[in-house]
């Protein structure tokens, strides 16, 4: 049962800031937000994830609104190997380790 | 350090068959996880397995089924295969069975002609 809901696709110009939304407005409390990207027909890789509080690291941001209800992904400065599908997911954590993923987001990176 | 790792790469098998398909998780996780990917879709939960038992299964029939050995590796089993059983088949590890992200392997194409 994927709990999320992203824009089927987006665009972004090299070099810019890609911010990718997601929904997941029936989250609970214990749910985290999880993001991985997929590069064509490779495994998913893991970007980040949080609770509630903002998250940074050396890939990118995540930025969870205070009634946790929607999140999003920013890439600072993307490039052409971001071009990739990404996927938000929310995971118990009293379910184990079974992700839901949905459809996810086509991100094109622009030259 | 080694990721996750899994074989074969590419697989063709025909109707009727079974076939095993193997993962071997980053050195020191306890958790693997086995995904189905359709094309087109996202991956779909099968299977957790975490110290050796089942500890999670998705919505798949009983022609699949797994197992995790003693050195945490793992197999997954599909028996009377079907065409749409054709897909990338994932297998992820991690640390421990909640709380921590997974790390994901870079899948076995199995094809059913």
């Amino acid at each position: 049962d994927a709990k999320t809901t992203q824009p089927p696709s987006m665009d972004c110009a090299e070099g810019r800031a890609a911010n990718l939304p997601c929904n997941h407005s029936t989250i609970s409390g214990n749910e985290y937000v999880y993001w991985y990207r997929q590069i064509h027909s490779q495994g998913p890789q893991y970007i980040i994830h949080g609770l509630k509080n903002n998250e940074t690291n050396e890939m990118a941001s995540l930025i969870i609104t205070e009634d946790r209800k929607s999140s999003t992904l920013t890439l600072p400065h993307a490039t052409l190997r971001d071009t990739a599908v990404y996927y938000c997911i929310v995971r118990a954590s009293n379910t184990g380790n079974q992700f839901y993923f949905g459809t996810g987001t086509s991100l094109t990176v622009i030259p | 350090d080694a990721g996750v790792t899994q074989s074969p790469t590419h697989l063709i098998k025909t109707r009727g068959q079974h076939v095993t398909l193997r993962c071997s998780p980053i050195s020191g996780h306890k958790s693997v996880s086995w995904y189905q990917q359709v094309l087109g879709q996202g991956p779909q939960f099968i299977f957790q397995y975490y110290e050796k038992e089942e500890r999670g299964r998705g919505n798949f029939p009983d022609r699949f089924s797994a197992r995790q050995f003693p050195n945490y590796s793992s197999e997954l089993n599909v028996n009377a295969l079907l065409l749409g059983d054709s897909a990338l088949y994932l297998c992820a590890s991690s640390w421990d069975r909640v709380y921590n992200e997974q790390f994901f392997g870079p899948g076995t194409r199995l094809t059913v002609l």
